[in-house]
């Protein structure tokens, strides 16, 4: 059964700081790996998507890194801001099967404290 | 296109009432997802749909949870019977897979509050 699990829990950092939240998988027959933004009591929005692939994805100040033989990812944040105050959790979608279903780690709350 | 819309953003009701959400996806995806949200968890599976046929359900989908997609458009979730512990937020997230995966787009969820 596919498992994963995001470190830190949590994250207070001063602005401008460049920092790594983790992501852990326990089944490395992945299809692909989504890191995605939460706000407050919002829904969620996609940031990055990797294919089982490819090794990284970037978007201006977000990297992304699958290691599928490790079962790890790592999304790098750089010269952070408030803005980015979010939870970022990351999703893989199995490789077996056609669901198509994420299989989600429980987030990492980030502060960016001004 | 205006991504994927649900309705209603928020929702309270007694214990025991039935309640019924609304999810209108990107019109050209074929694949419709609901998953749950609790509190500092991450979102679980709960149902899949592919066009209007709904192909998976979790184990976490009670009797008293049915869904639908008529014509492979909009889905509803209805929860028949609220307990408090169905309190959560509901998400409905919809992709269209032709090749590679292209990832989810998630609408803004409705939470759901049952007192």
């Amino acid at each position: 059964k596919q498992e994963v699990t995001q470190i830190p829990a949590a994250l207070s950092v001063p602005e401008g700081e460049n920092l790594v939240l983790n992501c852990s998988f326990t089944d490395s027959a992945i299809y692909n790996l989504q890191w995605f933004r939460q706000d407050p009591g919002k829904g969620l929005t996609s940031l990055l998507l990797i294919q089982s692939s490819q090794r990284e994805q970037t978007s201006g100040r977000l990297n992304a890194s699958l290691d599928k033989s490790s079962g790890r990812s790592t999304l790098y944040i750089a010269a952070s801001q408030p803005g980015d105050s979010a939870t970022y959790l990351c999703a893989v979608r199995h490789g077996s099967g056609n669901t198509g279903k994420l299989i989600f780690g429980q987030g990492t709350t980030l502060q960016v404290k001004p | 296109d205006t991504g994927v819309s649900q309705d209603p953003r928020h929702k309270i009701t007694k214990r025991g009432q039935n309640v019924t959400f609304r999810c209108d996806p990107i019109s050209e995806h074929n694949r419709l997802y609901w998953y749950r949200q609790t509190l500092g968890q991450g979102p679980e599976f709960l149902t899949y749909f592919q066009n209007e046929a709904q192909l998976e359900k979790s184990r976490l989908l009670s009797d008293r949870f049915s869904a639908e997609r008529p014509k492979g458009s909009f889905s509803t979730l209805e929860i028949q019977r609220t307990e408090q512990g169905d309190s959560a937020m509901y998400l409905c997230a919809s992709s269209f897979d032709s090749g590679p995966g292209r990832g989810y787009t998630f609408g803004s969820g409705t939470r759901l509050t049952v007192v």
